[in-house]
């Protein structure tokens, strides 16, 4: 089966900073990578679907990019509201449709 | 307004079982692939098992070893996941999540159902 590993598992960052969030497959997916947002207390998210296209509603300063083994996850301008947990998934065919362990990001 | 309630979760020994429900509503529920995705205590989400439209094609996690079972009742708009033989690494908040078709993410979640196994 395929492995989705995110690093760094955790960071802290300042108001306004820009913030970058990896992820790799441990085999190429093409672009059937998406990223989702966990509050604390709250239910997932999708943010992004097909490694860069941003779901409705989701703010532009959250984008994606990548494809095949290597992706990421940027905030452009990181906001107090954007303090929580970032999974992303592989979704491509059939399943598993395995999660990466999460990156919890948190406000310096 | 899409909707996906989930039901069944609580208390149970191990070794014992459990189905938990999932209540679609907003959409058209047999058009859409369903999934069951858990998060254990303080951890990270893991996806647990997937099931077709009709429900003819099932999918689980290899870490559960043949003790989970998904259906779906497309009369009743209802996902299920039947639980047997549980044990205490299977306590987590279990969400159904509906797919938002091939090769689609996870677009709708509900709010989870708490499965707690302990003696």
């Amino acid at each position: 089966d395929i492995q989705m590993t995110q690093s760094p598992s955790s960071l802290s960052a300042s108001v306004g900073d820009r913030v970058t969030i990896t992820c790799r497959a441990s085999q190429g997916i093409s672009n059937y990578l998406a990223w989702y947002q966990q509050k604390p207390g709250q239910v997932p998210k999708l943010l992004i679907y097909a490694a860069s296209t941003l779901q409705s509603g989701v703010p532009s300063r959250f984008s994606g990019s990548g494809s095949g083994t290597d992706f990421t996850l940027t905030i452009s301008s990181l906001q107090p509201e954007d303090v929580a947990t970032y999974y992303c998934q592989k979704y491509n065919s059939a399943p598993p449709y395995t999660f990466g362990q999460g990156t919890k990001l948190e406000i310096k | 307004e899409v909707q996906l309630v989930e039901s069944g979760g609580g208390l149970v020994q191990p070794g014992g079982s459990l189905r938990l429900s999932c209540a679609a509503s907003g959409f058209t529920f047999s058009s859409y692939a369903m999934s069951w995705v858990r998060q254990a205590p303080g951890k990270g989400l893991e996806w647990v098992s997937a099931i077709s439209e009709s429900g003819g094609s099932t999918y689980y996690a290899d870490s559960l070893k043949g003790r989970f079972t998904i259906s779906r009742d497309n009369s009743k708009n209802t996902l299920y996941l039947q639980m047997n033989s549980l044990r205490a690494e299977d306590t987590a908040l279990y969400y159904c999540a509906k797919k938002d078709g091939y090769n689609k993410p996870f677009d709708c979640w509900g709010q989870g159902t708490l499965v707690t196994v302990s003696s």
